[in-house]
């Protein structure tokens, strides 16, 4: 019983261009999402996060998207560079359980 | 150390041995969190510590994995009689408070042989 999916296992985008990484959830109760960024051999690392009171945070060249009705989030990033080369994961915890519930991770590969 | 701290770094074990796994999370941090990486899937919750709260153990997959953290701070998360499909990457997360961003080490990399 998936939570949280990130149903592109993968994702290959030129550099500068846009990447967008999706993020589907069904538990309602989930009020905070999170995105993390993963290195081979290294632990996740925190990226951005968003309320659920809030349609959009932005962090430089990271956005990201909430649409509560539809259950869905969205990372942006633009313009995309090789080092965002890396496995993205989307989480969400809500506000009664604060214990982060994680997709399956997309690979993103941003190509000079 | 200023970030949360994983010992060891890597593990090789027999099949039916005991191990334990090390967690040292950022000072002051109240929550602690155990998740582990199968290969080529996502981050699976295993347990949660928050402040001097019964922790919520729902995640660990059977009675043979068990955790503790002891004065708040360090954490050790302990499988016994190790099965191969035991193997994984185990990580560790902290943070400030609960609901707040989470910070992970580097892991520990678990192959039971």
């Amino acid at each position: 019983d998936q939570q949280v999916k990130q149903n592109s296992p993968s994702l290959s985008v030129q550099e500068g261009r846009i990447s967008i990484l999706n993020c589907d959830y069904t538990n309602s109760m989930f009020d905070y999402f999170l995105w993390y960024k993963k290195y081979p051999a290294e632990g996740p690392t925190f990226l951005i996060s968003i309320s659920s009171i809030k349609d959009k945070n932005e962090d430089g060249r990271f956005t990201v998207f909430l649409n509560k009705s539809a259950k869905h989030l969205s990372l942006h990033i633009v313009p995309s560079q090789p080092g965002d080369s890396a496995v993205y994961f989307c989480a969400a915890s809500g506000s009664s359980n604060y214990k982060l519930t994680f997709g399956k991770g997309t690979l993103l590969t941003v190509n000079p | 150390g200023a970030g949360v701290s994983q010992s060891p770094s890597n593990k090789v074990t027999e099949k039916g041995k005991d191990v334990e796994l090390r967690c040292d999370p950022i000072s002051g941090h109240t929550a602690l969190y155990w998740y582990r990486q199968s290969l080529g899937q996502g981050l699976e919750f295993l347990i949660y510590f928050q402040g001097n709260s019964a922790p919520d153990k729902s995640g660990l997959p059977s009675d043979r994995f068990s955790a503790e953290r002891t004065g708040g701070s360090v954490s050790t998360l302990t499988i016994q009689r190790t099965q191969q499909e035991d193997s994984a990457v185990y990580l560790c997360a902290s943070s400030l408070a609960a609901g707040a961003e989470a910070f992970f080490g580097q892991g520990t990399r678990l192959t039971v042989v």
